[in-house]
């Protein structure tokens, strides 16, 4: 069974900062999603990449499949950037494949 | 924009009513997910459903069923409600096309359940 772990469980950061937040796993997959989840409950998704890095704005995210890690970064940060982030891992690659959930870091981002 | 709806945000049960919830998406994807929320567990997969009347466990079905009569509905019935079922439930889909792991899942806003 993939396990799915990430650090640090919180992070509290000044507006400003550069944030990294990490997440491994266990056994080989076919691809790794970052989530964001807000107070109130609603999940948004920022990534899903299966190698290299991607970005989109003052976000980046990074995968090594070979280390089985991937590191989300946030920079200039700001405290709307607070929320839960959630790494998710898809193992498979049929229409069945799913996903499995970090437990999430929470970010609280002050001004 | 894909929208996923889910029926109630704050849902108040007693242990041994019967529970639905309901998840309706509007762009004809094809797979459908129930998941719940805890603290220190993160996301766990209850059930999915990869096409109409098709369903599969996920890592906790004991004490859920589901039920996919229509293609943007998918329902999640808990048939003796226990404490043990607080928590908040979220429905998610995903185009189920070939390659479907390359597509990524849309959330709904979730559904915090208490039973009491």
């Amino acid at each position: 069974k993939n396990e799915v772990e990430q650090s640090p469980q919180n992070l509290t950061a000044q507006e400003g900062e550069f944030i990294t937040i990490n997440c491994s796993y266990s056994v080989g997959i076919s691809a790794l999603h970052w989530l964001q989840q807000h107070p109130g409950g609603g999940i948004v998704s920022l990534f899903m990449l299966s190698s290299g890095k991607k970005k989109h704005g003052r976000l980046i995210a990074t995968i090594n499949i070979q280390e089985k890690h991937s590191s989300l970064h946030i920079t200039a940060s700001h405290p709307r950037d607070s929320a839960v982030y959630i790494c998710a891992v898809i193992w498979g690659e049929t229409s069945g494949s799913r996903l499995t959930f970090g437990e999430g870091t929470q970010l609280t981002v002050n001004p | 924009d894909v929208k996923v709806t889910q029926s109630s945000r704050y849902l108040v049960k007693r242990t041994g009513e019967k529970v639905f919830l309901e998840c309706v998406q509007d762009m004809d994807h094809e797979n459908m997910f129930w998941y719940r929320q805890d603290p220190g567990l993160g996301l766990r997969l209850i059930y999915f459903s990869y096409d109409v009347k098709m369903k599969e466990k996920g890592d906790i079905p004991e004490g859920y069923s589901v039920s996919r009569e229509k293609k943007e509905r998918f329902s999640l019935i808990l048939e003796s409600a226990s404490t043990n079922q607080t928590s908040m439930y979220l429905c998610a889909s995903r185009l189920g096309l070939d390659g479907s792991f390359y597509n990524e899942q849309f959330f709904g806003p979730g559904t915090r359940l208490t039973v009491l």
